[in-house]
């Protein structure tokens, strides 16, 4: 049963606009959730956090949302870049643990120049 | 400090046969957790260790897997008898406590023949 869920395997966006990237969970006791981006032949790289208490963390052109009535959280980059291109992983923990990150399956993004 | 590094990349054993990987961490890092991927899922959590004591194991770390990091520095990860169905991609990743954003390494690509 996954816990973590990212119903899209890819998506497409032209350089310059807005891509978001969409992640749902059905754990309630998660309470802190990230987003990785992973290149081919690298291990994924930690890209921008959100705890619980908040609905909203801005790091630059990337923000991510959390909407915790509907479980769900997602990713805005802004504005896309080719170099953004990659497998974005969303993950989530439970409180305490810190060792266990629940990942998705991935959205792999592609940004067309 | 050139990040997490993992040893061997890739790894081609026939079945039955036992092999080892190591990682090292980013040396201030007193966190270090192991992974598994496998094609077309996210990361799968295996074990961490906060210095050299293990903390945590996942129910898919079978009798086969061990894990040790005996100085709270490097760690390895043995697989023993190793089946067709370990063939996955392993990282390993390190943190400071209170971190959740882990740095990963490449990984090491097991695939068993």
């Amino acid at each position: 049963d996954q816990q973590v869920k990212q119903n899209s395997p890819s998506l497409s966006v032209q350089e310059g606009r807005i891509s978001i990237l969409n992640c749902d969970y059905t754990n309630s006791m998660f309470d802190y959730f990230l987003w990785y981006k992973k290149y081919p032949a690298e291990g994924p790289t930690f890209l921008i956090s959100i705890s619980s208490i908040k609905d909203k963390n801005e790091d630059g052109r990337f923000t991510v949302f959390l909407n915790k009535s509907a479980k769900h959280l997602s990713l805005h980059i802004v504005p896309s870049q080719p170099g953004d291109s990659a497998v974005y992983f969303c993950a989530a923990s439970v409180g305490g643990s810190q060792g266990n990150l629940i990942f998705g399956k991935g959205t792999k993004l592609s940004v067309k120049p | 400090d050139t990040g997490v590094s993992q040893d061997p990349r890739h790894k081609i054993t026939k079945r039955g046969q036992n092999v080892t990987f190591r990682c090292d961490p980013i040396s201030e890092h007193n966190r270090l957790y192991w992974y598994r991927q496998t094609l077309g899922q996210g990361p799968e959590f295996l074990t961490y260790f906060q210095n050299e004591a293990q903390l945590e194991k996942s129910r898919l770390l079978s009798d086969r897997f061990s894990a040790e990091r005996p100085k709270g520095s490097f760690s390895t990860l043995e697989i023993q008898r190793t089946e067709q169905g370990d063939s996955a991609m392993y990282l390993c990743a390190s943190s400071l406590t209170g971190f959740y954003g882990y740095t990963f390494g490449s990984g090491t690509r097991l695939t068993v023949v």
